[in-house]
């Protein structure tokens, strides 16, 4: 079964550190996908990143940067220098074909989110 | 560009009363949709999902249903609502990749 863990609860920084979210992912499957989306204050779900199982270049988007570790399961995101804007809830989720028809795949399975509550 | 909306807003609403939440998509075709419940303090569960007009796929028994009237239009049913219905209930859709989420609809079950 595909599981993804997010073990960290809440953080809790001072802008400008760097900080790195965990996410541990399962699946029987060699074909994948993971993602990252933020949620503010607001609700909204806001997609940030989304990388296939065969791509294992890790990714930097200004301030933001994705690990990516097949051997250990892992898809970690780090935001350097961070700041009050980027408080939120942060969703790590995992597909098996996105957007793809029937059955069930297409579906994401998400992590249970890590809040990170960065203060001036 | 797409834009996907979700109405109301907010929701208040009797225990055993009905439900209506309605999500429309504008600027593709043939979306696949899907309806997620955020519970408070908790992740996203999925509902339902839809890959096409009448086509209506359940994940959670519950008391909840959606329809699909038409290719860009999703909605979010109950005929009695529950104090467990009480969350946030996203609305999503998709093409070939990755989800986009709508502004979300916060339900109060009293």
């Amino acid at each position: 079964a595909q599981k993804v863990t997010q073990a960290q609860t809440e953080i809790s920084v001072v802008e400008k550190e760097d900080v790195t979210l965990d996410c541990v992912y399962e699946t029987r499957d060699t074909t994948y996908y993971l993602f990252w989306y933020k949620q503010p204050p607001s609700g909204e779900l806001v997609f940030l990143i989304r990388r296939n199982s065969f791509d294992e270049q890790n990714e930097i988007s200004g301030r933001y940067s994705w690990n990516f570790q097949k051997s250990t399961s892992s898809f970690n995101f780090t935001i350097t220098a961070s700041q009050v804007v980027d408080s939120a809830v942060y969703f790590c989720a995992l597909s098996d074909h996105p957007g793809d028809y029937g059955g069930s795949q297409g579906n994401l399975i998400f992590g249970k989110g890590t809040k990170l509550s960065v203060k001036p | 560009s797409q834009t996907i909306h979700q109405w109301p807003a907010t929701l208040v609403q009797p225990v055993g009363s009905p439900l209506s939440l309605e999500c429309t998509v504008e600027g593709t075709s043939n979306p696949n949709l899907y309806w997620y419940r955020q519970a408070a303090g908790r992740g996203l569960q999925l509902l339902f999902y839809s890959v096409g007009i009448g086509q209506i796929s359940s994940e959670v028994p519950q008391n909840l249903s959606a329809s699909r009237p038409q290719d860009r239009q999703f909605i979010l049913s109950s005929k009695k609502l529950l104090l467990s219905d009480s969350g946030f209930y996203l609305c999503a859709w998709s093409g070939v990749g990755e989800q986009y989420f709508g502004p979300g609809t916060r339900l109060t079950v009293t």
